[in-house]
């Protein structure tokens, strides 16, 4: 099983938008709407940030935003904040026999 | 409030197997759609999914480390454990516990625990 593939690197200016891809296969982003998306700042543990693709949990800011075309799921932050500043995972279920594959990982740097 | 703490030693020799434990609460782990996993994070890299069990018993393992990995749970402890056998130093890394939604999410992380290995 795979990993995701994701940039390693993405960097905007505070206030602007930013979008991080995250590209799989027909066997999990491309065959089903359950993409996740994590944020992770150092030292911290991830925490949640989209669901099934696009769904937000309770408190997490609407200028998060998912997506998905064909194989490839995407996170896009509008407005971006200083504390938008951390290491982002995608992850998605697979119809493998593991049920679960994240990404690679990407590093959101605020200019 | 659903919370989740991993426990477990912080230095392990090589060929040594590792046990954590994750004990979680508010929630349990005989409702139906209801899991929980573990995935590492050696430092600096990326995060790796490890092992899942369901309500059900059901259990899924990284296939890369398949032969080493066993996952059970203790439903009336609410706590599940997770076994790694011959342990090496590149299998350093923080070890989480997280609750996973029916939805295919972890929703809710436990803080981590480092594990080192060295002789």
């Amino acid at each position: 099983q795979s990993a995701l593939t994701q940039p390693a690197s993405v960097s905007g200016s505070p206030g602007q938008s930013i979008t991080i891809s995250c590209t799989g296969t027909s066997s999990d982003v491309g065959g089903y709407n359950y993409v996740s998306w994590y944020q992770q700042h150092p030292g911290k543990a991830p925490k949640l940030m989209i669901y099934e693709v696009s769904n937000r949990p309770s408190g997490v800011p609407d200028r998060f935003s998912g997506s998905k075309s064909g194989n490839t799921a995407s996170l896009t932050i509008s407005g971006l904040q200083a504390e938008d500043e951390a290491d982002y995972y995608c992850s998605s279920y697979t119809s493998s026999s593991t049920l679960v594959v994240f990404g690679t990982g990407t590093k959101v740097t605020v200019l | 409030q659903i919370t989740l703490k991993e426990s477990g030693p912080t230095l392990v020799k090589p060929t040594q197997t590792l046990t954590l434990t994750c004990t979680f609460s508010g929630f349990s782990l005989s409702t139906s759609g209801v899991g929980v996993g573990w995935i590492r994070q050696p430092p600096g890299k990326a995060l790796e999914w490890l092992a899942l069990i369901y309500w059900d018993d059901d259990k899924r393992y990284s296939p890369s480390l398949k032969s080493r990995l066993t996952i059970t749970k203790d439903t009336s402890k609410n706590q599940v454990v997770l076994t790694m056998t011959n342990m090496d130093p590149v299998d350093t890394a923080t070890y989480y516990c997280a609750h996973r939604l029916p939805t295919d999410a972890f929703d809710i992380w436990g803080q981590g625990t480092m594990v080192t290995v060295s002789s």
